[in-house]
């Protein structure tokens, strides 16, 4: 099955700084890649996705990269604010029928310092 | 909408006994997920249902059962609960296919004694 990495587990920054957290995937036939946030004792939110058919998606401040070659994504955090402290879990899946489950990272705690 | 939720919030259980967490969705969903989550763990698929009437294994299926037997609920069963099922659990749903989003319920948090 799928595997998931996500580094690193910790990652402080100081507030205005970029953040970055990257994630490899081990099957080659997962095309859809979600990142969510989940803040202290809340549940999980979807803040931005990729398709393999694209290299890079921004949203604001945030942004993904795909590199189908070496099987890794990352989400890029520009302009940190004390509100982006938070988990981040990226997750693969193949997203087509038969295939439906999205397999998550370990998660990374990122704590904005102001 | 309510969106996702999950009934009951919070739960202490003594080894050995039962319980059913209930995950309801006012979205119309096809598809709905139970995931558990640990320290340092990520969030893991216990099972999942593609529609209603079906369901199918996840990664961490040991020990639960799940019925989808109307479109906007999915159960997830402890026959017997042990301590090593102590855990943050949550349901999630999506339209159709992995490539919409998940939207998550708010948890259920459950201590087994």
């Amino acid at each position: 099955g799928e595997n998931v990495e996500q580094h690193p587990s910790t990652l402080s920054v100081q507030e205005g700084d970029s953040a970055v957290i990257k994630c490899t995937y081990s099957d080659s036939a997962s095309n859809y890649f979600p990142w969510y946030k989940q803040e202290l004792g809340k549940r999980p939110q979807l803040i931005i996705d990729i398709r393999s058919n694209v290299g890079e998606k921004k949203d604001q401040r945030i942004a993904v990269t795909l590199n189908k070659t070496a099987k890794h994504f990352s989400l890029h955090i520009t302009e940190t604010q004390p509100e982006d402290s938070a988990v981040y879990f990226c997750a693969a899946s193949k997203g087509n029928f038969g295939n439906e489950k999205l397999t998550f990272g370990t998660g990374t705690r990122l704590t904005i310092i102001p | 909408n309510a969106g996702v939720t999950q009934t009951p919030k919070f739960r202490v259980l003594k080894t050995g006994q039962s319980m059913t967490l209930l995950c309801a969705q006012d979205m119309n969903h096809e598809y709905m997920y139970w995931y558990r989550q640990d320290p340092g763990m990520g969030l893991r698929l216990i099972h999942y249902s593609v529609g209603e009437g079906t369901t199918a294994k996840g990664e961490v299926p040991d020990g639960y059962n799940v019925s989808r037997l109307k479109k906007q609920n999915f159960l997830l069963g402890l026959e017997s609960a042990a301590p090593s099922q102590t855990s943050v659990y949550f349901c999630a749903s999506s339209y159709r296919t992995l490539g919409d989003t998940q939207y998550f319920g708010p948890g259920t948090r459950l201590t087994v004694l």
